[in-house]
């Protein structure tokens, strides 16, 4: 099975700050990344597939670049609905792993 | 709109079975793979299954392998997941996705409000 590694597991920003989070495989998939966001109590939403391309409807602030084994998702203004937890997933294989989360917290 | 709907949680004892449904509306079903994820009480997501469809391709994380079974009825726009020899493991809440792309670029992009499934005695 392909590991899936993010750093940091947890993250504090500010409103109006550019954060970044890292996504590492443990061999290689292309760009068959995807990136969630998911909220308290809520379901997971996609906000980023292969790797750079911006689901519908997600604001643009939302960046996401990478291939081979390393990733990254950016978001490039925080706004206070962006404080949830995100989790990046690679889709070139099954089982189609998930990385442990990153929960991106209010300072 | 395009909308899913889980239902079919509950608490159920270890070795017990559950069925779990997820009912779509507001796309054409039979024109898309679905995925089951899930997500333990505090913890992370969990891809658990993938169909493809027409039903024909199935694909399971191998902690359920030989347990669950997922199904779909286009006729229904109806998927199912089929747990069987349940274990306190697989407690969790259970999301049903849309998923373009299966097999490589699989990409759940609707998903469910998710359904509680609870193994205990």
């Amino acid at each position: 099975d392909i590991q899936m590694t993010q750093s940091p597991s947890s993250l504090s920003a500010s409103v109006g700050d550019r954060v970044t989070i890292t996504c590492r495989a443990s061999q290689s998939i292309s760009t068959y990344l995807n990136w969630y966001q998911q909220r308290p109590g809520k379901a997971p939403k996609l906000l980023i597939y292969v790797a750079s391309s911006l689901q519908s409807g997600v604001p643009s602030r939302f960046s996401g670049s990478g291939s081979g084994t390393d990733f990254t998702l950016t978001i490039s203004s925080l706004q206070p609905e962006d404080f949830a937890a995100y989790y990046c997933q690679q889709s070139y294989s099954t089982p189609f792993t998930f990385g442990q989360g990153t929960r991106l917290e209010i300072k | 709109e395009v909308q899913l709907l889980e239902s079919g949680g509950g608490l159920v004892q270890p070795g017990g079975s559950l069925r779990l449904s997820c009912a779509a509306s507001g796309f054409i079903f039979s024109n898309y793979a679905m995925s089951w994820v899930r997500q333990a009480p505090g913890k992370g997501l969990e891809w658990v299954s993938s169909v493809s469809d027409s039903g024909r391709s199935t694909y399971y994380v191998d902690s359920v392998k030989g347990r669950f079974t997922i199904s779909r009825d286009n006729s229904k726009n109806t998927l199912y997941l089929q747990m069987n020899s349940l274990r306190a493991e697989d407690t969790a809440v259970y999301y049903c996705a849309k998923t373009p792309g299966l097999v490589r670029g699989a990409r759940p992009d609707v998903w469910g409000q998710g359904t509680t499934v609870t193994v205990s005695s």
